[in-house]
């Protein structure tokens, strides 16, 4: 079974930019939430979604958003890009209403220039 | 507010000898943790789990122990080898928010050395 995608791996973009990253989860997984890595501020939850509708939200500002599709698959958009939203950005797929282990994606790591 | 912490950021062990990974966490309505193991720009791939109505889970080289009076957990690795070297998090969710949202440790950077 395929794990969780993510695309693309790596890209650059800059300040006021805004750029969008896409995750297919694992075959079956319904439940696709998004997590930032930085150095400073560690994993952090940013949002969850299932059946297209997000369930749960971290304490991020509003330029990050998301959507999930009717084939589950997600994306995550981040507007007005800052230099501090460099970071390792994690995709999960978990099953869903007994998914209570999350497999994580590879990440796309954003840098902001 | 850090919820869960993971005190020790580096640990040295030989091969063949016990790792002790180590994880506190503050938020009493925790009921499901995890770790993974994480190398850079990668992302974490998960080892164990363990729920709160137990103490104990052995998968394999990787057992997890869970004393919840204390709020700890523990990751006991045995016998430890080289490529186990990464950084260990520890992470926590609830029934109550929902499993998918982890709350992660600040990671343990394990180094095993032949």
């Amino acid at each position: 079974k395929a794990g969780v995608t993510q695309t693309p791996r790596y890209l650059i973009k800059t300040r006021g930019q805004q750029v969008t990253l896409s995750c297919s989860p694992i075959s079956g997984h319904r439940s696709v939430s998004w997590y930032q890595q930085t150095p400073g501020q560690g994993l952090q939850f940013l949002f969850e979604y299932f059946s297209e509708t997000q369930r749960n939200k971290g304490n991020f500002p509003g330029r990050f958003s998301g959507r999930q599709f009717s084939n589950s698959r997600s994306e995550m958009n981040v507007s007005t890009l800052e230099l501090g939203d460099s970071a390792l950005y994690l995709c999960a797929s978990s099953e869903d209403p007994s998914g209570n282990t999350i497999y994580f994606g590879e990440g796309s790591w954003l840098t902001v220039v | 507010d850090q919820q869960v912490k993971q005190n020790s950021p580096s640990l040295s062990v030989q091969e063949g000898r016990i790792s002790i990974l180590n994880c506190d966490y503050t938020n009493s309505m925790f009921d499901y943790f995890l770790w993974y193991k994480k190398y850079p720009a990668e992302g974490p791939t998960f080892l164990i789990s363990i729920s709160s109505i137990k103490d104990k889970n052995e998968d394999g080289r990787f057992t997890v122990f869970l004393n919840k009076s204390a709020k700890h957990l523990s990751l006991h690795i045995v016998p430890s080898q080289p490529g186990d070297s990464a950084v260990y998090f520890c992470a926590a969710s609830t029934m109550n928010t929902g499993f998918q949202k982890l709350v992660f440790g600040t990671g343990t950077r394990l180094l095993v050395s032949p």
